[in-house]
């Protein structure tokens, strides 16, 4: 595969589950980062991970939980979500932090229910 | 307070004929932009990026304007093809910062 992928594409889960988003990228990037579309918003960033170490935390609560055990992989772990967490989640990838182009997956589309 | 602007939510344009997507930012700091497309059930794909020391960048069919002074970017599209229609996002960042900043979008409908 190229590019980068995200799993699952459609995820529903309820307010006491505890699920996880995958996003892998093929692109031999350093950077990749977190991101929530909410309907008739813009992009919001969520995390940012730099060589495998997190370097921004945009105020995301806690119940979303960022986890990059290497350059191609970043996992979010999620659990005791809220109604309102329902969105587009979005991954994407760069060769580098600071505003380089940023290469994104297709998102998962999370219903919380 | 958004950051980055796009005020018009939809355009519609018809075939052969120019599109004109523009965006508005409030930061001064801001010195990178860049212009997304994004297709139903896609993530947004990266179409052409400007830096602040120029005011202008061309890419085929694509050209970006930039105007510091107004703070105002716009993205050309000549001629228009049905298979250009999509939701196109405007985003800046500031020098060296992990962030992109994201406008909320204009969906482009190119008819024939």
């Amino acid at each position: 595969e190229t590019g980068v992928t995200q799993t699952p594409r459609h995820l529903v889960m309820g307010m006491t589950n505890k699920k996880s988003l995958k996003c892998e990228q093929h692109l031999g990037h350093n950077a990749m980062y977190w991101y929530k579309q909410s309907a008739k918003k813009p992009l919001e960033l969520m995390f940012v991970y730099s060589l495998e170490e997190r370097v921004e935390n945009n105020s995301v609560p806690s119940r979303f939980s960022p986890e990059c055990p290497n350059s191609s992989h970043l996992f979010l772990h999620l659990h005791t979500l809220q109604p309102e967490d329902s969105a587009l989640y979005l991954c994407a990838s760069s060769h580098a932090t600071g505003g380089h182009e940023q290469y994104f997956g297709p998102g998962t589309r999370l219903t919380v229910t | 307070d958004q950051q980055v602007k796009q005020n018009s939510p939809s355009l519609s344009v018809q075939e052969g004929r120019i599109s004109i997507l523009n965006c508005d930012y409030t930061n001064s700091m801001f010195d990178y932009f860049l212009w997304y497309k994004k297709y139903p059930a896609e993530g947004p794909t990266f179409l052409i990026s400007i830096s602040s020391i120029k005011d202008k960048n061309e890419d085929g069919r694509f050209t970006v304007f930039l105007n510091k002074s107004a703070k105002h970017l716009s993205l050309h599209i000549v001629p228009s093809q049905p298979g250009d229609s999509a939701v196109y996002f405007c985003a800046a960042s500031a020098e060296n910062t992990d962030k992109l900043i994201f406008g909320t979008g204009t969906r482009l409908q190119v008819f024939p």
